[in-house]
């Protein structure tokens, strides 16, 4: 299986930073099958990013994914409110699908 | 607008079964691989099973093969996840989730709590 290890832990950030998120995988991921998602308290993720740098319905341009084989990145261009949360890759280039641990955002 | 609702989540003892549902609306429910997500109390996320829209491809994690069984009832517009053997890990909110790999739609979640 996949081990995806993210970092750091937790972020501690002003609203207008720039962010940028760590993701590194055990193993290649195969054809950059990786996804970003964000999680707020109390609520389901929500898909962020697929297929290493396309953004899914809805999502503000500031995300940006990146990458290949076993190192990826997430980047927030410039921190809003509304964006602390905790963030998580997942690989889905072999089964079974794993997630990394997650690195929280605050402020 | 898709929407996942997820139920069937309680308390049960260790050893026993619970039947968890997923209903889909929204979309082509026949036309999408469907899965379930858990997430422990205050962890991560972790995949735990996935059926394509036909019901032939099937997978699940390690950590429940051979305990749960994922199944669909595409003319119900429904996912089911059948818990036995459960054990105290197995405690989590469970989503399912609409997505080959990756996945663009959640439920709102429904908790299972293993505790004797």
């Amino acid at each position: 299986e996949i081990v995806l290890t993210q970092s750091p832990g937790t972020l501690s950030l002003s609203p207008g930073e720039r962010v940028t998120l760590s993701c590194r995988a055990s193993q290649s991921v195969s054809s950059s099958y990786l996804a970003w998602y964000q999680q707020k308290p109390g609520q389901a993720p929500r898909l962020l990013i697929y297929g290493e740098s396309s953004r899914a319905t809805g999502i503000p341009d500031r995300f940006s994914g990146s990458g290949s084989g076993t190192d990826f990145t997430l980047t927030i261009s410039r921190l809003e409110p509304e964006d602390f949360a905790v963030y998580y890759c997942q690989q889905y280039g072999a089964s079974p699908w794993t997630f990394g641990q997650g690195t929280k955002v605050e402020i | 607008e898709v929407e996942l609702v997820e139920s069937g989540g309680g308390l049960v003892q260790p050893g026993g079964s619970l039947r968890l549902y997923c209903g889909a609306s929204g979309f082509t429910f026949s036309s999408y691989t469907m899965n379930w997500v858990r997430q422990a109390p205050g962890k991560g996320l972790e995949w735990v099973s996935l059926a394509n829209g036909g019901s032939t491809t099937i997978y699940y994690a390690g950590s429940v093969k051979g305990r749960f069984t994922i199944s669909r009832d595409n003319a119900k517009n429904s996912l089911y996840l059948q818990m036995n053997s459960l054990r105290d890990e197995d405690t989590a909110v469970y989503y399912c989730a609409k997505g080959w790999g990756h996945f663009d739609n959640w439920g709102q979640g429904t908790l299972v709590t293993v505790s004797s």
